[in-house]
């Protein structure tokens, strides 16, 4: 079974300031995906970035990249120019590319608070 | 831009009683998920739908849970004899096809007394 493990229950930067937060992941597979989901105060949980196992390119999306690496099995999230609103409750995911298998299995979550 | 709803936001209910909660996925989504999180822990994945059946399912989603898609626009999630530890707050999610993005609704927090 898949496991995926956030080391930092906790981080918390100055405004502006860039912040990595860390995930790594236990499978066998070679073709996977992996996300890392926002869940703000509100709770909704968002979607804020997507990388496929196959792409050695990493994922961007604005401010948010990762560094991917697959022989390791780490998947990290750097919030670049952090601001007041990204303050939230961060989850890696992965999930198989295996047929019959569509769940994500999330990590324990990492709680970032981003102060004025 | 489309999104996944939920009602109700917030469901009190007394143990033993049955609950549906109910989830509208994205309109041209053909893949249905459930999701709990107990509050202060990580998100858990229930059961997956596809095709008008239940293509995976976890250890939680044992007999007391159903699932049903009523009609071409809802999708539920039934617990038949709530107990306590049902208390958490539910995700519904959807997917174009298999191994797209999940999108999840707002959740619905159901406490059980």
């Amino acid at each position: 079974a898949q496991t995926v493990t956030q080391s930092q229950p906790e981080m918390s930067v100055q405004e502006a300031e860039t912040v990595t937060l860390s995930c790594t992941y236990d499978t066998s597979e070679n073709n996977y995906y992996l996300f890392w989901y926002k869940q703000p105060p509100s709770r909704q949980m968002i979607l804020v970035i997507r990388q496929e196992a196959y792409k050695q390119q990493n994922a961007t999306e604005n401010r948010f990249s990762v560094n991917f690496q697959k022989a390791a099995k780490s998947f990290s999230l750097k919030i670049s120019d952090s601001q007041l609103g990204d303050t939230a409750m961060y989850f890696c995911a992965f999930m198989s590319q295996s047929p019959g298998a569509q769940k994500l299995v999330f990590g324990q979550g990492t709680r970032l608070t981003i102060n004025p | 831009e489309p999104e996944v709803t939920q009602t109700p936001s917030h469901q009190v209910t007394q143990m033993g009683q049955e609950v549906i909660l109910r989830c509208v996925p994205i309109s041209n989504h053909l893949y249905f998920y459930w999701y709990r999180q107990i509050l202060g822990q990580k998100v858990e994945f229930l059961v997956s739908f596809y095709n008008n059946e239940i293509s995976e399912k976890s250890e939680i989603f044992d007999d007391q849970f159903s699932v049903e898609r009523p009609d071409g626009s809802n999708f539920t999630l039934k617990i038949r004899s709530t107990k306590l530890e049902d208390s958490a707050m539910y995700f519904c999610a959807s997917s174009g096809t298999r191994g797209d993005t999940q999108y999840f609704g707002p959740g619905t927090r159901l406490t059980v007394l």
